[in-house]
């Protein structure tokens, strides 16, 4: 149980392009998800945090505009890329909080998606 | 602010010999923390978490770590290495005092591991 997937879990696309990328929890819940994002031999930066039904919250230096996030249901949230360039080419990872006590709050990760912009 | 420093960007050891990987956290509370894998390519899979309770956490893969308040530490260990260990390991802390908010990283720890 507790399956977070994410898709695609690789894209290329050309400079100035927008690439939208899906979060899902498979068998539970999640009021909220979280976007991250991870440099090469890096650590993960937290970029948003994305509430079902609200705006998400952003981290200080993160330009709402160009990342794009949408907690549409409880088992879904996208980030979109928008007029991607080479220096958004990264590793972005989701994880979902589950929405019950019986997980107990735990944050669940996806695998990852790889961003390549040309 | 929440922070965590991995004091070892790169750990290797000889399989069969015991593991350390040191973090130390700063927090403005009493924190939960967390350690993380990530093999190539992959997401993370927690290990272990401590939150407030024992002070002495026992994981999956036969990894513990101990919560050590005096010392702001929370170094992650394995009594003997497998190769199956060897991955980038993240020390984290959560962001906020409650539970499941967002989780502020370490810069990892590579941990290689040889025969």
């Amino acid at each position: 149980g507790a399956v977070v997937s994410q898709h695609p879990s690789r894209v290329i696309c050309k400079s100035g392009t927008s690439v939208k990328i899906e979060c899902r929890s498979l068998d539970f819940q999640a009021t909220t998800m979280f976007w991250y994002r991870q440099f090469p031999k890096k650590s993960l930066m937290l970029m948003a945090t994305s509430n079902e039904g609200s705006k998400a919250t952003y981290e200080q230096g993160v330009e709402k505009d160009k990342f794009l996030i949408n907690h549409a249901s409880l088992t879904l949230s996208t980030l979109t890329v928008t007029s991607a360039h080479p220096e958004d080419s990264s590793f972005y990872i989701c994880s979902a909080r589950a929405y019950t006590g019986g997980l107990g709050n735990e944050q669940f990760f996806g695998p990852g998606t790889r961003l390549t912009v040309l | 602010a929440q922070s965590v420093t991995q004091l070892d960007s790169h750990v290797s050891v000889s399989e069969g010999t015991p593991v350390l990987l040191r973090c130390n956290y700063s927090s403005s509370y009493s924190p939960s923390l967390f350690w993380y894998v990530q093999h190539p390519n992959k997401g993370l899979q927690l290990l272990l978490k401590y939150t407030s309770a024992a002070t002495l956490v026992k994981g999956i893969n036969g990894f513990e770590a101990e919560f050590k308040k005096s010392e702001t530490s929370f170094h992650l260990t394995k009594p003997s290495a497998h190769m199956s260990d060897a991955a980038e390991y993240f020390c984290a802390v959560s962001k906020a005092n409650q539970a499941g908010t967002a989780l502020i990283f370490g810069k990892g720890t590579t941990l290689s591991v040889s025969s």
